[in-house]
């Protein structure tokens, strides 16, 4: 299994351009969600999804949108790049009926 | 918000000692994990107590839990180089209006075990 893969690794855009980071997940898990981790703040929610076609919104999910049409893969859209989303994504994924989260290895995003 | 607040920020020790890092959080959890970061990767589970458990062992590891002062701790004994990583902690909780629980993070314990 490979596990969460996300891509790109890294990345690095413009002000006002949009991007896709993409991560699939290859252990059935029902429930994907997508952090962003920045220095001193830990890591914080952006969205989550519980299953195919249903979706929510996390602590920090202005300027991002996501989408969940099948299990396996849940992107990441920015809509128009600012230097605040400078960070590190991290992807994650568990069972519904678990406890642990299963991280990707991070994709590393400069705004500028 | 985050949920949990791990103590010290940072934390320097030899090899063969004992490293403790605390966890405090503010409200009602499920369970309570911790997780390891070695740097420029993703997290890695490493230990989950729930929250009717008072101490919990695997290997090394050693995690204790408080809910009536809303506070774990991690304890990594004998601990190598190779344990130099960031160590959160993690909060297990379901939120007002929704069936499924979330997990909230601490901002980390950067770990350092000298040679």
């Amino acid at each position: 299994n490979a596990g969460v893969t996300q891509t790109p690794k890294f990345q690095v855009l413009k002000t006002g351009q949009s991007m896709t980071l993409q991560c699939a997940q290859d252990m059935n898990h029902e429930y994907m969600s997508w952090y962003r981790q920045d220095p001193g703040m830990g890591l914080r929610l952006i969205h989550y999804s519980v299953g195919a076609g249903i979706t929510d919104q996390g602590e920090v999910p202005n300027g991002y949108n996501v989408s969940r049409s099948t299990t396996e893969d849940f992107p990441l859209r920015l809509l128009s790049a600012a230097p605040s989303q400078t960070s590190v994504y991290f992807c994650a994924s568990r069972l519904v009926s678990g406890n642990t989260i299963y991280f990707g290895e991070g994709s590393w995003l400069t705004v500028v | 918000s985050q949920q949990g607040e791990e103590d010290p920020q940072a934390l320097s020790i030899q090899e063969g000692e004992n490293a403790t890092m605390n966890c405090s959080y503010k409200t009602s959890i499920n369970n309570l994990q911790w997780y390891r970061q070695n740097s420029g990767r993703g997290l890695v589970h490493l230990i989950l107590i729930r929250s009717n458990e008072r101490e919990k062992h695997s290997g090394r590891l050693r995690v204790t839990l408080d809910t009536s002062k809303k506070s774990s701790s991690l304890l990594i004994t004998a601990s190598r180089a190779a344990d130099t990583a960031s160590y959160f902690c993690a909060t297990d909780r379901v939120d007002r209006g929704s069936t499924l629980g979330r997990l909230y993070f601490g901002r980390g314990t950067q770990l350092t075990v000298w040679p």
